[in-house]
C-alpha cells in the first residue's frame, strides 16, 4: 500500500509571492502517477497538475509546477506570482498507472493568500 | 475530461434512516469511484464501482452500510444505511478518464 505525507497544515503568503507546497510518498511500485488537487471553500475537487513517474521532467501548467524527485519520494508543488484566488485545500495524490485503485491522499495544506 | 453531477447536493438527515446519493457522467467511463471526506478531513477510498461487477469496497468500508449500484456506464449510486451522526460528511464521486480522475462537486450529508 502506499502513502501520502504532507507536512504543512497550513501556510500563508503575500499575494504574489511564491509559495512551495511539500509531499512526500511511499510505493514499492515504479510506474504511478501523482497529483495536486486544489479544494476551495465550494467543495470543488480541481485538479491542479498531474507527474507521470516515468517522465523526468517536471509538469508545467502556467503559474505551478512540480518538483519530481523520485528517488526521493518527494512531490512538491510551486505555486508562482500567488493570487487571492489560490486560497485553498491543496491536496497531494498517488494513483497507480492503470488507476484502478483510486487516489491515495495526504491530509492536505491549506493555503492563505493574503492581500 | 468528463463533467460530473451529483445529486442532492446536500442533505440533512435523521438518524437510522438511509441516503442514495446519485452520480451522472456525461461519458461512458469505466471505473467510478466513492469517497468520503469527513469534516477538515482529507478523501478517503470507499469503493470502486466498475460496471459489469461488483463493487471492490476498501478496509474499514462494507456493502451492508454503503450499498453501491452501477447499472450502465454513465450512473451509479452510493447509499449510506443506517446513518449515525458519524456519517456526517461530503461524498464525492469521481472517474477515472486517460490517466486522470474527475471530481463531482461533492454531497454535504449532515446526519442529526
Amino acid at each position: 500500500a502506499q502513502t501520502v505525507t504532507q507536512s504543512q497544515p497550513e501556510m500563508s503568503v503575500q499575494e504574489a509571492e511564491t509559495v512551495t507546497l511539500s509531499c512526500t510518498y511511499d510505493t514499492s511500485e515504479s510506474n504511478y502517477y501523482l497529483f495536486w488537487y486544489k479544494q476551495p471553500p465550494s467543495r470543488q475537487m480541481i485538479l491542479v497538475i498531474r507527474q507521470e513517474a516515468y517522465k523526468q521532467q517536471n509538469a508545467t501548467e502556467n503559474r505551478f509546477s512540480v518538483n519530481f524527485q523520485k528517488a526521493a519520494k518527494s512531490f512538491s508543488l510551486k505555486i508562482s506570482d500567488s493570487q487571492l484566488g489560490d486560497t485553498a485545500m491543496y491536496f497531494c495524490a498517488f494513483m497507480n498507472r492503470g488507476g484502478a485503485d483510486g487516489l491515495t491522499f495526504g491530509k492536505g495544506t491549506h493555503l492563505i493568500i493574503q492581500p | 475530461s468528463a463533467v460530473i453531477s451529483q445529486k442532492p447536493s446536500r442533505d440533512i438527515c435523521q438518524r437510522g434512516t438511509s441516503l442514495t446519493i446519485q452520480c451522472q457522467v456525461d461519458s461512458q467511463v469505466t471505473m467510478m469511484f466513492w469517497y468520503r471526506q469527513q469534516p477538515g478531513q482529507s478523501l478517503t477510498l470507499i469503493a470502486t464501482a466498475n460496471q459489469g461487477s461488483e463493487a471492490t469496497y476498501e478496509s474499514g468500508f462494507v456493502i451492508d452500510k454503503f450499498p453501491i449500484s452501477r447499472p450502465n456506464l454513465t450512473f451509479s449510486t452510493l447509499t449510506v444505511s443506517n446513518m449515525s451522526p458519524e456519517d456526517s460528511s461530503i461524498y464525492l464521486c469521481s472517474v477515472g478518464l486517460a490517466s486522470e480522475q474527475y471530481f463531482g462537486p461533492g454531497t454535504r450529508l449532515t446526519v442529526t
